[in-house]
């Protein structure tokens, strides 16, 4: 059982485009995060939600906590966006992750 | 101020062995957290560690262990060495470890030959 699941695991944009990747958790949460991991592994946290909305430059990230959903999104997509966005919760059980399988997103000049 | 940095970043060992995997915090941050990446399991969360003391563990054998010390610093241990072993270990650090900010180090890749 996935405590969180994402869609879609893999998308194709061409630069320019506006793209959205979904995130639904079956747990209580103190916060849900939205993680970018480029190629050679480093994790970068782009976000921390406990409710609302947050926007960095281009990205913009949701969250409903009675639908248990977040979404990604990403203004103007651009090749250095391309990147596995992974979507992670702390419970409110414990101090830990559980995260998503993952986005593979690429973005195409 | 200097981020989360994990030592060594590639490392290569033998079936049967153990190995010793290095993690330092940010500066002021108590909360060490370990998690292991595999291409078929994604990640997945091992232990956190607060203030030297294991407050979580995830679901893996005991020949995963862990430490923190005094100044923050954790260390974890895998004995007895499994080809399924092979794998990205990344740490995080944050002030609390409940859901506030988090830092990823660079992770060490880890693989048994």
């Amino acid at each position: 059982k996935n405590e969180v699941e994402q869609s879609p695991q893999n998308l194709t944009a061409q630069e320019g485009e506006f793209i959205t990747i979904n995130c639904s958790y079956s747990v209580g949460i103190s916060a849900l995060h939205w993680l970018q991991q480029h190629p050679g592994g480093g994790i970068v946290s782009l976000f921390m939600l406990s409710s609302g909305k947050k926007k960095h430059g281009r990205l913009i990230a949701t969250i409903n906590i009675q639908e248990k959903h977040s979404s990604l999104h990403i203004t103007a997509s651009h090749p250095r966006d391309s990147a596995v966005y992974i979507c992670a919760v702390t419970p409110n059980t414990g101090n830990q992750f559980y995260f998503g399988t993952g986005t593979s997103l690429t973005v195409i000049p | 101020k200097a981020g989360v940095t994990q030592t060594p970043r590639y490392l290569i060992k033998t079936r049967g062995q153990q190995v010793t995997l290095s993690c330092s915090p940010i500066s002021g941050h108590r909360s060490v957290s370990w998690y292991q990446q595999t291409p078929g399991q994604g990640l997945q969360f091992l232990f956190e560690y607060f203030s030297e003391t294991q407050r979580n563990k995830g679901n893996f054998p005991g020949r995963f262990s862990g430490r923190q010390f005094s100044n923050s610093r954790s260390e974890m241990n895998v004995s007895t060495l499994e080809l399924g072993d092979s794998a990205l270990y990344l740490c995080a650090s944050s002030s609390t470890g409940t859901g506030d900010g988090y830092t990823f180090g660079s992770g060490t890749r880890l693989t048994v030959v």
